[in-house]
């Protein structure tokens, strides 16, 4: 079966600093990979998505992904934080046949210090 | 197009009573997903529509839950009889494709 492990609870960034959230997925072919925000008492927005293709994705409010097959991972990036990005994170593979139905890794939280 | 519809937004009911939860689809969508959020389980799938037909509905928790998806705009999400442990935030999704696009959620809290 499939499975997203997102190994870090909660994350603490200053703003304009580097971000890295980390997402191991568990799959048995090329998986579909996504990554949504979810801001509080909101629903969930897609950043990013991965099919197939070249392996850096680019997505929106300049969030970037980047998937490794080798080490199972598709870590999110993001060169400069701004204090609009706090929210929970959530990594997602999607099935086969099915690529929008998803199973979702348990979520990192994004806090921003000023 | 306003995006997925989902009502209420909140909900509050007694233990032991009926929920019915609802949700409008994006028009043109064929897949439709429901959705639990707790901070326990995190976000599982309950039941998966496609052309309104239920495909795969091996999340769903117990036999108190129920969804139907009469038409291509509508589908429910019913517990009758509710428990406190159903208090969660549900989702719906809907999709034509390869992206799934979320309504903002019902926030269910049964005492």
């Amino acid at each position: 079966a499939q499975s997203v492990t997102q190994p870090d609870i909660h994350i603490t960034v200053s703003e304009g600093a580097s971000l890295e959230l980390r997402c191991n997925y568990s799959y048995g072919a090329t998986p579909y990979l996504f990554w949504y925000v979810q801001s509080p008492g909101q629903g969930l927005q897609l950043l990013l998505k991965y099919f197939s293709g070249d392996t850096l994705v680019q997505g929106i409010k300049g969030f970037e992904a980047e998937f490794k097959r080798s080490q199972s991972s598709f870590n999110l990036r993001k060169p400069s934080v701004h204090w609009s990005d706090a929210a929970e994170y959530f990594c997602a593979v999607g099935a086969h046949g099915t690529a929008s139905k998803l199973t979702f890794g348990t979520g990192t939280r994004l806090q921003v210090t000023l | 197009d306003a995006g997925v519809i989902q009502s209420p937004r909140h909900e509050v009911t007694e233990m032991g009573q009926e929920v019915t939860l609802r949700c409008k689809p994006i028009s043109g969508h064929n897949s439709l997903f429901w959705y639990r959020q707790t901070m326990m389980r995190g976000l599982e799938l309950l039941i998966y529509f496609n052309n309104n037909v239920p495909i795969d509905d091996s999340g769903m928790p117990e036999d108190r839950f129920s969804a139907k998806m009469p038409n291509a705009s509508f589908s429910t999400l019913k517990i009758q009889p509710s428990e406190p442990r159903d208090s969660a935030v549900y989702f719906c999704a809907s999709s034509k494709d390869t992206e799934a696009f979320f309504g903002q959620g019902t926030r269910l809290t049964v005492v």
